[in-house]
């Protein structure tokens, strides 16, 4: 039972490369979520996916997008990487957003 | 402004020490309230979910309570693998968007 798969757990970026950070989930869940975890701040809204064919921004969106690609997977991709980027990001599911979510383990970017 | 606030920031306790967590939130329309277990490098692990004032949620030594301005997270007994950042987070917004609000943190060791 994978649960949430995130890919890849570590990169390193330079500044102004682009790349897309994939997402997984195998619960049927019909909600997704994107989320940055920075020292001191908590865990942010990036982006978030109510359901299958919509997307709405979250409380950071800036220098984000996201696709949700089927009910299994939403992808965020950072099209032009800044040091500010650097962070480790969570991608999570839930079910209909009344339940717990359920979180994958984390992807570390780095951003030089 | 939605916030929410945890403290202490960070708790030393001896195995055996009893102590609790708190998590203060200001919110319009609260959903639900959510406590979270979070391990060093890895993704936050689901523990309880309250949805309204005077609720109480159990798990081994872990007891969550709820009143209209906070809720805390009172730890029995604890042993050292109950060592981990302990997160809430508050879910708003209408319909079943499902967003989650987190606080900061508070990172609990327990030594024996």
């Amino acid at each position: 039972n994978a649960g949430v798969t995130q890919t890849p757990k570590f990169q390193v970026l330079k500044t102004g490369q682009s790349m897309t950070l994939q997402c997984a989930q195998d619960m049927n869940h019909n909600s997704m979520y994107w989320y940055r975890q920075d020292p001191g701040m908590g865990l942010r809204l990036i982006y978030y996916s109510a359901s299958e064919g919509t997307t709405d921004k979250g409380e950071v969106p800036n220098g984000y997008n996201v696709s949700r690609l089927n009910k299994r997977e939403f992808s965020l991709r950072l099209e032009s990487a800044a040091p500010s980027q650097t962070s480790v990001y969570f991608c999570a599911s839930s079910e209909l957003g009344i339940y717990g979510y359920t979180f994958g383990s984390g992807t570390r970017l780095t951003v030089v | 402004e939605d916030q929410v606030t945890q403290s202490p920031e960070a708790l030393r306790l001896q195995e055996g020490e009893s102590s609790s967590l708190n998590c203060s939130y200001t919110v319009s329309g609260l959903r639900g309230l959510f406590w979270y277990r979070q391990d060093p490098g890895k993704g936050p692990e689901f523990l309880f979910t309250l949805y309204s004032a005077g609720e109480e949620k159990e798990k081994e030594r872990l007891k969550a309570t709820l009143t209209k301005k906070e809720s805390f997270l009172h730890i029995t007994a604890p042993k050292p693998e109950d060592s981990a950042t302990y997160l809430c987070a508050v879910q708003v917004g209408s319909g079943n968007t499902g967003k989650l609000i987190f606080g900061q943190g508070t990172t609990l060791q327990v030594k024996p």
